[in-house]
């Protein structure tokens, strides 16, 4: 059965760090998501990003975040210049395929990002 | 702001009986109440969806009831297995492929 990865599954950074998250979304799937979860808090959403361009973002989203898709298979989220308040679990999600919309987004496993 | 509300943080039923986790929303504007289960380490799991036209949708196990006057859904599980003892999310959306707004989620103990 088809699933989205994400690596690393822990990332360690220090503070001021830029750091890379990278995903593999599903590969015939055509939207694209990040959420975070800080601990004990409840999913949130990041970004959305559809045809190579970020379709909605969150206030979450700052200047400090980006994301791309530099080939065919990943999607990374770059988090330029790390806060102590961004260590969370970060999701990456996949949905949609083809002229058939979904409602269902696929979840990856997450990488745990801390930030000393 | 709590646009998806699940007001119990943890469910502890006995195995074989009926689990029913409840969700309430405030966004009128959510088309689409889908529900996730997750187990620790892993990433959230979609269990079950519901659009915001029908007040019932069944799979296997699984059934969620959305009663859109009183913005609440719920999620049955009958019969409860070991299995099933993971942290629920009540999520929504406002359409297919948007972002999803989730609940801070129910933790099940599935009780021997």
């Amino acid at each position: 059965e088809p699933e989205v990865t994400q690596t690393p599954s822990h990332q360690v950074t220090q503070m001021g760090q830029e750091v890379i998250l990278r995903c593999v979304p599903i590969s015939n799937h055509l939207y694209f998501y990040w959420y975070r979860q800080i601990l004990g808090q409840k999913v949130e959403f990041l970004v959305s990003f559809y045809n190579n361009e970020i379709s909605e973002k969150s206030e979450i989203f700052d200047d400090q975040f980006s994301v791309e898709r530099p080939d065919g298979s990943n999607f990374t989220l770059k988090i330029r210049s790390t806060k102590l308040e961004d260590s969370a679990m970060y999701f990456c999600a996949s949905s949609g395929q083809g002229q058939r919309r979904s409602n269902e987004q696929f979840f990856g496993p997450g990488t745990r990002l801390t930030v000393l | 702001d709590q646009q998806v509300k699940q007001n119990s943080p943890s469910l502890s039923v006995q195995e074989g009986r009926i689990s029913i986790l409840n969700c309430d929303y405030t966004n009128s504007m959510f088309d689409y109440f889908l529900w996730y289960k997750k187990y620790p380490a892993e990433g959230p799991t979609f269990l079950i969806s519901i659009s915001s036209i029908k007040d019932k949708n069944e799979d296997g196990r699984f059934t969620v009831f959305l009663n859109k006057s009183a913005k609440h859904l719920s999620l049955h599980i009958v019969p409860s297995q070991p299995g099933d003892s993971a942290v629920y999310f009540c999520a929504a959306s406002e359409r297919r492929d948007d972002k999803i707004i989730f609940g801070k989620g129910t933790r099940l103990h599935i009780l021997p």
